[in-house]
Protein backbone atom coordinates (compact mmCIF):
# COMPACT_ATOMS: atom_id res chain seq x y z
CA UNK A 1 0.00 0.00 0.00
CA UNK A 2 1.21 3.60 -0.71
CA UNK A 3 1.48 5.79 1.87
CA UNK A 4 2.96 9.74 2.24
CA UNK A 5 4.28 11.00 5.47
CA UNK A 6 4.49 14.42 6.31
CA UNK A 7 6.31 14.96 9.50
CA UNK A 8 6.11 18.88 9.73
CA UNK A 9 2.39 19.48 11.10
CA UNK A 10 3.21 23.35 11.70
CA UNK A 11 6.02 25.38 10.70
CA UNK A 12 6.46 28.95 11.12
CA UNK A 13 8.77 31.46 9.93
CA UNK A 14 9.72 35.47 9.57
CA UNK A 15 9.39 36.47 6.22
CA UNK A 16 12.46 36.24 3.67
CA UNK A 17 13.52 32.76 5.66
CA UNK A 18 13.98 29.71 3.76
CA UNK A 19 12.01 26.58 4.31
CA UNK A 20 12.11 23.34 3.94
CA UNK A 21 8.82 20.88 3.89
CA UNK A 22 9.10 17.24 4.02
CA UNK A 23 7.65 14.54 2.54
CA UNK A 24 8.59 10.66 2.67
CA UNK A 25 6.73 7.80 0.49
CA UNK A 26 6.34 4.33 0.57
CA UNK A 27 5.72 2.51 -2.89
CA UNK A 28 6.10 -0.99 -3.74
CA UNK A 29 5.49 0.62 -7.88
CA UNK A 30 8.54 1.33 -9.83
CA UNK A 31 6.41 3.73 -11.63
CA UNK A 32 4.72 6.46 -9.27
CA UNK A 33 4.09 10.02 -9.63
CA UNK A 34 4.66 12.85 -6.81
CA UNK A 35 2.76 15.96 -6.33
CA UNK A 36 2.72 19.24 -4.20
CA UNK A 37 -0.55 20.89 -3.98
CA UNK A 38 -0.64 24.40 -1.69
CA UNK A 39 -4.25 24.83 -0.19
CA UNK A 40 -4.32 28.27 0.97
CA UNK A 41 -6.93 30.13 3.56
CA UNK A 42 -9.34 29.98 1.13
CA UNK A 43 -9.53 25.96 0.98
CA UNK A 44 -8.96 25.50 -2.70
CA UNK A 45 -6.15 22.88 -3.85
CA UNK A 46 -3.35 24.40 -6.18
CA UNK A 47 -1.24 22.42 -8.15
CA UNK A 48 2.15 23.20 -7.96
CA UNK A 49 4.54 20.26 -9.54
CA UNK A 50 4.44 16.67 -10.51
CA UNK A 51 7.29 14.53 -10.95
CA UNK A 52 7.40 10.99 -12.11
CA UNK A 53 9.64 8.14 -10.54
CA UNK A 54 12.07 8.12 -13.25
CA UNK A 55 13.19 11.96 -13.52
CA UNK A 56 15.13 12.70 -10.46
CA UNK A 57 16.47 15.81 -11.51
CA UNK A 58 15.64 18.59 -9.05
CA UNK A 59 13.69 21.04 -10.44
CA UNK A 60 13.79 25.67 -9.00
CA UNK A 61 10.63 27.65 -10.11
CA UNK A 62 11.08 31.18 -8.72
CA UNK A 63 11.16 30.86 -5.51
CA UNK A 64 10.31 27.10 -4.81
CA UNK A 65 12.53 24.40 -5.56
CA UNK A 66 11.90 20.46 -5.06
CA UNK A 67 14.78 17.98 -4.15
CA UNK A 68 13.47 14.09 -5.08
CA UNK A 69 16.07 11.82 -3.02
CA UNK A 70 14.69 8.07 -4.81
CA UNK A 71 17.18 6.65 -2.64
CA UNK A 72 15.89 7.64 0.55
CA UNK A 73 12.02 7.66 -0.56
CA UNK A 74 11.68 11.50 0.10
CA UNK A 75 10.34 14.87 -2.50
CA UNK A 76 11.09 18.03 -0.62
CA UNK A 77 9.63 21.15 -1.15
CA UNK A 78 12.04 24.44 -0.41
CA UNK A 79 10.68 27.99 -0.52
CA UNK A 80 13.09 30.48 -0.11
CA UNK A 81 13.35 34.22 0.59
CA UNK A 82 9.54 33.11 2.32
CA UNK A 83 6.55 35.82 1.72
CA UNK A 84 3.23 35.92 3.81
CA UNK A 85 1.38 35.13 0.66
CA UNK A 86 3.16 31.32 0.79
CA UNK A 87 1.10 30.80 4.40
CA UNK A 88 -1.06 27.57 3.39
CA UNK A 89 -0.91 24.32 3.92
CA UNK A 90 1.11 21.80 1.71
CA UNK A 91 0.62 18.71 0.65
CA UNK A 92 2.10 15.63 -0.70
CA UNK A 93 1.28 13.24 -3.03
CA UNK A 94 1.83 9.96 -4.54
CA UNK A 95 0.12 8.36 -6.99
CA UNK A 96 0.40 4.53 -8.52
CA UNK A 97 0.29 3.31 -12.31
CA UNK A 98 -2.38 0.98 -11.69
CA UNK A 99 -3.88 -1.40 -14.55
CA UNK A 100 -3.01 -1.91 -17.58
CA UNK A 101 -5.47 0.14 -18.94
CA UNK A 102 -3.95 3.06 -17.18
CA UNK A 103 -7.34 4.21 -16.39
CA UNK A 104 -7.45 3.71 -12.53
CA UNK A 105 -5.32 6.65 -10.77
CA UNK A 106 -5.73 7.88 -7.39
CA UNK A 107 -3.47 10.34 -5.21
CA UNK A 108 -2.85 9.65 -1.66
CA UNK A 109 -2.22 12.35 0.09
CA UNK A 110 -0.13 13.18 3.02
CA UNK A 111 -1.44 15.42 6.48
CA UNK A 112 0.02 18.25 5.56
CA UNK A 113 1.75 20.94 6.83
CA UNK A 114 0.72 24.09 8.07
CA UNK A 115 3.15 26.92 6.86
CA UNK A 116 3.04 30.04 8.30
CA UNK A 117 4.96 33.27 7.21
CA UNK A 118 4.79 35.91 9.98
CA UNK A 119 5.76 39.54 8.88
CA UNK B 1 -7.03 29.73 -18.19
CA UNK B 2 -9.36 26.88 -17.61
CA UNK B 3 -10.65 25.72 -14.18
CA UNK B 4 -12.65 23.79 -12.67
CA UNK B 5 -15.76 25.06 -11.36
CA UNK B 6 -17.62 23.34 -8.48
CA UNK B 7 -21.53 24.32 -7.60
CA UNK B 8 -22.25 25.14 -4.74
CA UNK B 9 -19.77 26.43 -2.66
CA UNK B 10 -21.45 25.22 0.46
CA UNK B 11 -24.52 23.22 1.08
CA UNK B 12 -26.11 22.14 4.14
CA UNK B 13 -28.42 19.69 4.43
CA UNK B 14 -30.35 17.80 7.15
CA UNK B 15 -29.11 13.99 8.05
CA UNK B 16 -30.94 12.26 5.95
CA UNK B 17 -31.22 14.24 3.09
CA UNK B 18 -30.35 13.64 -0.18
CA UNK B 19 -27.29 15.65 -1.81
CA UNK B 20 -25.71 15.95 -5.46
CA UNK B 21 -22.51 17.93 -5.77
CA UNK B 22 -22.06 19.23 -9.25
CA UNK B 23 -18.56 20.06 -10.76
CA UNK B 24 -17.73 20.70 -14.25
CA UNK B 25 -14.51 19.61 -15.22
CA UNK B 26 -12.03 21.47 -17.43
CA UNK B 27 -13.29 20.72 -21.12
CA UNK B 28 -10.93 18.29 -22.85
CA UNK B 29 -9.81 16.42 -19.86
CA UNK B 30 -11.01 12.67 -19.57
CA UNK B 31 -10.78 11.98 -16.14
CA UNK B 32 -12.56 12.88 -13.32
CA UNK B 33 -12.48 12.54 -9.64
CA UNK B 34 -14.14 12.96 -6.30
CA UNK B 35 -11.96 13.53 -3.03
CA UNK B 36 -12.92 14.76 0.00
CA UNK B 37 -11.63 16.28 2.96
CA UNK B 38 -12.65 16.58 6.62
CA UNK B 39 -11.75 19.52 8.66
CA UNK B 40 -8.71 19.84 9.19
CA UNK B 41 -7.76 16.35 7.88
CA UNK B 42 -5.63 15.24 4.67
CA UNK B 43 -7.46 14.91 1.35
CA UNK B 44 -8.89 11.56 0.77
CA UNK B 45 -9.33 9.84 -2.76
CA UNK B 46 -13.01 8.74 -3.39
CA UNK B 47 -14.02 7.92 -6.77
CA UNK B 48 -12.17 8.13 -10.48
CA UNK B 49 -14.11 8.21 -13.44
CA UNK B 50 -13.12 7.17 -17.18
CA UNK B 51 -15.16 6.60 -20.25
CA UNK B 52 -18.46 7.52 -18.53
CA UNK B 53 -17.68 4.09 -15.63
CA UNK B 54 -15.79 4.09 -12.16
CA UNK B 55 -12.61 3.19 -13.03
CA UNK B 56 -11.82 2.87 -9.20
CA UNK B 57 -13.31 3.88 -5.88
CA UNK B 58 -12.18 3.73 -2.09
CA UNK B 59 -13.62 1.93 1.33
CA UNK B 60 -15.32 5.36 1.67
CA UNK B 61 -17.41 5.55 -1.31
CA UNK B 62 -20.05 2.67 -0.33
CA UNK B 63 -23.50 2.52 -1.48
CA UNK B 64 -24.42 5.90 -0.28
CA UNK B 65 -22.59 7.27 -3.03
CA UNK B 66 -22.79 7.65 -6.57
CA UNK B 67 -21.09 9.48 -9.69
CA UNK B 68 -22.90 10.32 -13.05
CA UNK B 69 -22.05 12.46 -16.32
CA UNK B 70 -25.49 13.29 -16.88
CA UNK B 71 -24.52 15.61 -20.16
CA UNK B 72 -21.00 16.67 -22.26
CA UNK B 73 -20.01 18.49 -19.05
CA UNK B 74 -21.18 17.99 -15.70
CA UNK B 75 -20.21 15.51 -13.44
CA UNK B 76 -22.01 14.89 -9.84
CA UNK B 77 -21.45 13.11 -6.55
CA UNK B 78 -24.77 12.13 -5.08
CA UNK B 79 -24.77 10.94 -1.29
CA UNK B 80 -27.99 9.15 -0.96
CA UNK B 81 -29.15 9.69 2.55
CA UNK B 82 -26.25 11.90 4.40
CA UNK B 83 -24.74 11.27 7.82
CA UNK B 84 -23.06 13.63 10.42
CA UNK B 85 -19.81 12.25 8.97
CA UNK B 86 -20.24 13.60 5.71
CA UNK B 87 -19.33 16.60 6.97
CA UNK B 88 -16.64 17.82 4.59
CA UNK B 89 -14.99 19.40 1.64
CA UNK B 90 -15.75 18.19 -1.35
CA UNK B 91 -13.28 18.16 -4.18
CA UNK B 92 -13.84 17.65 -7.73
CA UNK B 93 -10.73 17.24 -9.72
CA UNK B 94 -10.19 16.23 -13.61
CA UNK B 95 -6.90 15.43 -15.64
CA UNK B 96 -6.45 15.07 -18.93
CA UNK B 97 -4.65 11.67 -19.31
CA UNK B 98 -3.83 9.03 -16.11
CA UNK B 99 -1.41 10.34 -14.19
CA UNK B 100 -0.59 13.95 -15.57
CA UNK B 101 -1.69 16.35 -12.90
CA UNK B 102 -5.16 16.71 -11.69
CA UNK B 103 -6.56 20.02 -11.11
CA UNK B 104 -8.84 20.26 -8.72
CA UNK B 105 -11.84 22.49 -7.88
CA UNK B 106 -12.39 24.85 -5.25
CA UNK B 107 -14.33 22.39 -3.17
CA UNK B 108 -17.63 22.16 -2.02
CA UNK B 109 -18.36 22.76 2.00
CA UNK B 110 -21.16 20.04 3.01
CA UNK B 111 -22.45 20.72 6.29
CA UNK B 112 -25.06 17.44 7.42
CA UNK B 113 -27.32 18.87 10.37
Amino acid sequence: AQKVTQAQTEISVVEKEDVTLDCVYETRDTTYYLFWYKQPPSGELVFLIRRNSFDEQNEISGRYSWNFQKSTSSFNFTITASQVVDSAVYFCALSEWVGSGGSNYKLTFGKGTLLTVNP
Amino acid sequence: EPEVTQTPSHQVTQMGQEVILRCVPISNHLYFYWYRQILGQKVEFLVSFYNNEISEKSEIFDDQFSVERPDGSNFTLKIRSTKLEDSAMYFCASSEWQNTEAFFGQGTRLTVV
